[in-house]
């Protein structure tokens, strides 16, 4: 069975300063790797994904994200945070063959002035 | 281009009363639904999905069904609530083929059962 772990429920960090959000995941099958966030109250948005290919991957508000297979990670890193970032971050996994989604718990990232 | 739609985006509902939620897409056919809660600080949980008209598949035994009584619509019923019942209600909706597109959603139905 898959299983994504967020390792960090809550995430603060001041303005302009570099922030990691981390995902594990765990597969025995090919998987895509996803990135949404969701901010109060409102559906969540795709932010990045990874299909295959290149293992680093932006959005296009300065989010990127890194696939290690090695690892089985899928962490997200954004190298200067601002408060409008401030929301909560899903990491994700479809497997390359499949109907479901299964999604991680959720970094809330709370950015301070 | 596609939209979805979701209603209502706040309930306050009393123990053991009905529920509907209701979902719809546009500007797509024969889109692959799901029905997601996402309770408080335990991220979402997939309670439903449905490949077409009539088809559903459930996740979690629970106290929810699931229909679709047209392509393009997804609702979710309860008989019954229960306190548990309470939480953030998603609907999302991705094309048919298209796993590597991820999912969008609606923006969703606050459910309180009191």
């Amino acid at each position: 069975a898959q299983s994504v772990t967020q390792l960090d429920s809550q995430v603060p960090v001041f303005e302009e300063a570099p922030v990691e959000l981390r995902c594990n995941y765990s597969s025995s099958v090919s998987v895509y790797l996803f990135w949404y966030v969701q901010y109060p109250n409102q559906g969540l948005q795709l932010l990045l994904k990874y299909l295959s290919g290149s293992t680093l991957v932006e959005s296009i508000n300065g989010f990127e994200a890194e696939f290690n297979k090695s690892q089985t990670s899928f962490h997200l890193r954004k190298p200067s945070v601002h408060i409008s970032d401030t929301a909560e971050y899903f990491c994700a996994v479809t497997l390359t063959g499949g109907f479901k989604t299964i999604f991680g718990a959720g970094t809330r990232l709370f950015v301070k002035a | 281009s596609q939209t979805i739609h979701q209603w209502p985006a706040t309930l306050v509902q009393p123990v053991g009363s009905p529920l509907s939620l209701e979902c719809t897409v546009e500007g797509t056919s024969n889109p692959n639904l799901y029905w997601y809660r996402q309770a408080a600080g335990r991220g979402l949980q997939l309670l439903f999905y449905s490949v077409g008209i009539g088809q559903i598949s459930s996740e979690v035994p629970q106290n929810l069904s699931a229909s679709r009584p047209q392509d393009r619509q997804f609702i979710l019923s309860s008989k019954k609530l229960l306190l548990s019942d309470s939480g953030f209600y998603l609907c999302a909706w991705r094309g048919t083929g298209t796993r590597t597109h991820g999912y969008t959603f609606g923006s969703g139905t606050r459910l309180t059962v009191v």
